[in-house]
């Protein structure tokens, strides 16, 4: 099983804050990174698959790098709405296309 | 396609009877991950199969889980006796390779499992 650890665990900001969060994981093996959103009562929706060194992915507001040399990704959500608030979880995924979820970082947008 | 359909959506039951949760995957797929989820550990990889076959169960808590993957289109995962700590969310996902950017892991709706 690999380790995998996001953090912070939680995160509260003011609505209309820009916010960010990071996932680590082993870079050995490192095949794709996967950031999935997770609101309550729903199953995960995914956001982003990045493979490179140096990826950038943009979807809205919600953007983030890889870094697979180091073994870390940045999540970042410019200008936060209420509805953006969620669990986020990464998975990285090693070569055979194991996936390993973190534990997610939940974030509440306060209005 | 309908998705990744798993049943039932929601489970009552006492401690040490036998709880079976239900997964049909998405035709075609042939990766089939079983995760719980539970407030103190987050989402958990109990077990997944590949062409049917278990490849790693090695985040099954103990003897007491078990999963099966009989044919392409349909997983179990059975708790036999089923404890309080058990109560969680359990999910199945599945995915089929499509290169390093197309791999997406498409999820059912979850069991709620509440053993009391």
């Amino acid at each position: 099983i690999l380790n995998v650890e996001q953090s912070p665990q939680s995160l509260h900001v003011q609505e209309g804050d820009s916010t960010n969060f990071t996932c680590s994981f082993p870079s050995s093996n490192f095949y794709a990174l996967h950031w999935y959103r997770w609101e309550t009562a729903k199953s995960p929706e995914a956001l982003f698959v990045m493979t490179l060194n140096g990826d950038e992915k943009k979807k809205g507001r919600i953007s983030a790098t890889l870094n697979t040399k180091e073994g870390y990704s940045y999540l970042y959500i410019k200008g936060s709405q209420p509805e953006d608030s969620a669990t986020y979880l990464c998975a990285p995924t090693k070569y055979g296309n194991q996936f390993y979820f973190g534990t997610g970082t939940s974030l509440t947008v306060i209005p | 396609d309908a998705g990744v359909i798993q049943s039932p959506r929601h489970e009552v039951t006492e401690m040490g009877q036998e709880v079976t949760l239900r997964c049909k995957p998405i035709s075609g797929h042939d990766y089939l991950f079983w995760y719980r989820q539970t407030m103190m550990r987050g989402l958990e990889l109990l077990i997944y199969f590949n062409n049917n076959v278990p490849i790693d169960d090695s985040g099954m808590p103990e003897d007491r889980f078990s999963a099966k993957m009989p044919n392409a289109s349909f997983s179990t995962l059975k708790i036999q006796p089923s404890e309080p700590r058990d109560s969680a969310v359990y999910f199945c996902a599945s995915i089929t390779l499509g290169g390093q950017d197309n791999t997406e892991a498409f999820f059912g709706q979850g069991t709620r499992l509440t053993v009391v």
